[in-house]
């Protein structure tokens, strides 16, 4: 049964400072990979997706993938008070509306002003 | 845009009765439903997988007896807790998705149970 663990559980950030996330799954036929992002009172909203090995760039987030060490990460760039929040790796082994997304612990991201 | 909208957003009821929890989708076509619990700690728990036209499926732990799910259409599902008690209370997620999309969530109906 898949597996998926983030950490750190949780991390403090300065206004401006780089946030990184990281995540890791256990099974290796994985092929579709999400972070989502929940603030308090609010159901997730998914931030980005990745789904080959290397990294993907959306504005101020970086999303890196390496499916070999069963790795994939979320680097803030220039962190936010509004980026506090928990954030979520969700996995899945295929992209179909059947697939099942398994979602680890999440990483609370607390950004310091 | 997509978005999902769940009814009620809160509900309080008491040991041993049951609700039920709406999830509507607007603005694509929830081929397939999921529906979470999520504790306060905030671990996500899987409780079912619903697809139109195939059969739900339920997670270890979770039995449509406890938590049965309806799934009618591409844009409405509901589940009622049935016979709630204490270790129930949570957050109830239902997370929709089409064909190669995200999920897209609803802000959830946080269930009291007293």
């Amino acid at each position: 049964q898949q597996k998926v663990q983030q950490s750190p559980e949780s991390l403090i950030v300065p206004e401006g400072g780089m946030a990184s996330l990281n995540c890791t799954f256990s099974d290796r036929n994985s092929q579709y990979f999400w972070w989502y992002r929940q603030h308090s009172g609010e159901g997730p909203k998914a931030l980005m997706s990745i789904f080959s090995n290397g990294d993907k760039k959306e504005g101020r987030f970086t999303a890196h993938l390496n499916k070999a060490s069963l790795h994939v990460s979320l680097h803030i760039k220039d962190s936010q008070p509004s980026d506090s929040a928990l954030y979520f790796c969700a996995v899945s082994k295929s992209g179909g509306s059947n697939a099942k997304l398994t979602f680890g612990k999440g990483t609370k991201l607390s950004v310091k002003s | 845009g997509a978005l999902v909208y769940q009814y009620p957003r809160r509900t309080i009821c008491k040991s041993g009765t049951s609700m039920r929890m709406e999830c509507q989708a607007v603005g694509f076509q929830a081929t397939s439903v999921a529906w979470y619990r999520q504790s306060p700690q905030k671990t996500f728990e899987l409780i079912a997988l619903s697809t139109v036209n195939s059969a739900i499926k339920y997670e270890q732990n979770f039995t449509q007896e406890k938590f049965p799910i309806s799934h009618p259409n591409l844009s409405f599902s509901s589940m009622t807790v049935l016979n709630a008690y204490l270790e129930d209370r949570g957050l109830y997620l239902c997370g929709a998705r089409d064909w190669g999309s995200e999920q897209y969530f609803g802000p959830g109906t946080r269930l009291t149970v007293l």
